[in-house]
């Protein structure tokens, strides 16, 4: 069974400081991680993803995260928090396409920056 | 572009009266899933359907029924509604590792 935990529901930034989200994730196979972001009433939209290969990835909106196999987290980083940033933010753990792509959520964290 | 279109966006029911949700996606994926979203506890898996024709639970299924119409078209059906299942609800579907997410119908059952 798959399972994600993400540490604190609620984070607050000043507008310009580092953005820091905790994602920790356990996987019976070699995983696939994504982020996805949620603005108020809105659908999900994918930040960024791991599947093979780099580490470290990069996605959209100066986001990044980093895939750390000994540590089963996968944390998501932007150095630098922008108004537009405040939404919540889900991380996902799925097993890929072999396994018919069925994400596992964690609870999520909501972002606020403040200016 | 349209991508995963989901109807209705806003739904209220009674205790008991039954609905279905649509789901339609312009992409050719074969992949297509239906989850519900509830505070704290991100989304969770209701069916999915991994191509025409199949269908399987996921992990709550219990008070649901999906039909997989077409490749197009994935319907979420609730035959008896709870209020345990007011919950926002997203289709998505996928092709490759990537899932691709509608806009979600809120649905509030009274």
């Amino acid at each position: 069974a798959q399972s994600v935990t993400q540490l604190g529901s609620h984070v607050s930034v000043s507008e310009g400081a580092l953005v820091l989200l905790r994602c920790n994730y356990s996987s019976s196979v070699p995983p696939y991680l994504f982020w996805y972001v949620q603005y108020p009433n809105q659908g999900l939209q994918l930040l960024l993803k791991y599947t093979t290969g780099a580490t470290l990835v990069k996605g959209i909106n100066g986001f990044e995260a980093e895939f750390k196999k000994s540590e089963t987290s996968f944390h998501l980083t932007k150095p630098s928090a922008h108004m537009s940033d405040a939404a919540e933010y889900f991380c996902a753990v799925s097993k890929g396409e072999a396994a018919g792509n069925k994400l596992t959520f964690g609870g999520g964290t909501r972002v606020l920056v403040k200016p | 572009n349209a991508g995963v279109t989901q109807t209705p966006k806003f739904q209220v029911l009674k205790t008991g009266q039954s609905m279905t949700l649509q789901c339609a996606q312009d992409m050719n994926h074969n992949s297509m899933y239906w989850y519900r979203q509830d505070p704290g506890m991100g989304l969770r898996l209701i069916y999915y359907s991994a191509s025409e024709g199949t269908t399987d639970k996921g992990e709550v299924p219990n008070g649901y029924n999906v039909s997989r119409l077409n490749k197009r078209e994935f319907s979420l059906r609730l035959e008896s509604a709870a209020p345990s299942q007011t919950s926002v609800y997203f289709c998505a579907s996928s092709e490759g590792a990537t899932i691709y997410f509608g806009e979600g119908s809120w649905l509030t059952v009274v």
